[in-house]
C-alpha cells in the first residue's frame, strides 16, 4: 500500500499548456503540502493545506492552483506552463505540529 | 542568502570511513532540524532530526546541533556504498511552521 501516491510520475508537455498533478495519502494525515526540486536538488515549499484550508502560500506564479477536495487528496494545476516550470513535483503529508514528512514518488514535469 | 546551506558537493568518502556532512542556517528561532537522505530518483526521507544542542545518535549515523553557531551536522560512521544520496538539511521554527530545506550535499562512497 503506498501511503502517499502522485501521478502522473513523467509529464511531458509543450510550452502554454495546461496540466494538474493528483496526489492521495491513506496515512490519516491532517496535512499536505507541494514541494518543487529544481535540477539542482533544491527542494522549495510551495503550498500547504491543512483539512482542506490552506495555510502556507509561498510566493509562486498565480498559474499554479493547489484544490484539496479533502484532507486525503491535494492536487495541482498548473496553467500556461513555462520552460522554467520544469521540475520534479513532491507531494508530501505530514499530522500538524509533527515533524516528520511523508514524501510521494514525484512528478518529473518536462516543458519543451 | 538562502535559509539553510550546504556544501553542494560532491563529497566522495572511501568505503568504511566517516561522512561529515555541514549545514548553516540564518534564522536563530529555528528549532527543529532534520537531515533526509534523497537517493538518486527517488523522494526524501527522514533519517535523523535534532532538536536541543549536542549529538544525538542513532546506529551509524549522528546528528550534531550547536544553536550558538547556528550549526547542524551529519556524521555518518562506516560509510557503505548504499549511503551515496544527496541528504538534505532541513529547519523549522515551530511545530506549526514549514519545513526549510538547503540545497543538499551529494555524498559518493566509494567502495
Amino acid at each position: 500500500d503506498t501511503a502517499v501516491s502522485q501521478t502522473p510520475k513523467y509529464l511531458v508537455t509543450q510550452m502554454g499548456n495546461d496540466k494538474s498533478i493528483k496526489c492521495e495519502q491513506n496515512l490519516g494525515h491532517d496535512t499536505m503540502y507541494w514541494y518543487k526540486q529544481d535540477s539542482k536538488k533544491f527542494l522549495k515549499i510551495m503550498f500547504s493545506y491543512n483539512n482542506k484550508e490552506l495555510i502556507i502560500n509561498e510566493t509562486v506564479p498565480n498559474r499554479f492552483s493547489p484544490k484539496s477536495p479533502d484532507k486525503a487528496h491535494l492536487n495541482l494545476h498548473i496553467n500556461s506552463l513555462e520552460l522554467g516550470d520544469s521540475a520534479v513535483y513532491f507531494c508530501a503529508s505530514s499530522l500538524l505540529g509533527e515533524e516528520k514528512l511523508f514524501f510521494g514518488s514525484g512528478t518529473q514535469l518536462s516543458v519543451l | 542568502q538562502k535559509e539553510v546551506e550546504q556544501n553542494s558537493g560532491p563529497l566522495s568518502v572511501p568505503e568504511g570511513a566517516i561522512a561529515s556532512l555541514n549545514c548553516t542556517y540564518s534564522d536563530r528561532g529555528s528549532q527543529s532540524f532534520f537531515w533526509y537522505r534523497q537517493y538518486s530518483g527517488k523522494s526524501p526521507e527522514l533519517i535523523m532530526s535534532i532538536y536541543s544542542n549536542g549529538d544525538k545518535e542513532d546506529g551509524r549515523f549522528t546528528a550534531q546541533l550547536n544553536k550558538a553557531s547556528q550549526y547542524v551536522s551529519l556524521l555518518i560512521r562506516d560509510s557503505q556504498p548504499s549511503d551515496s544520496a544527496t541528504y538534505l538539511c532541513a529547519a523549522k521554527k515551530t511545530s506549526y511552521d514549514k519545513v526549510i530545506f538547503g540545497p543538499g550535499t551529494s555524498l559518493s562512497v566509494i567502495p
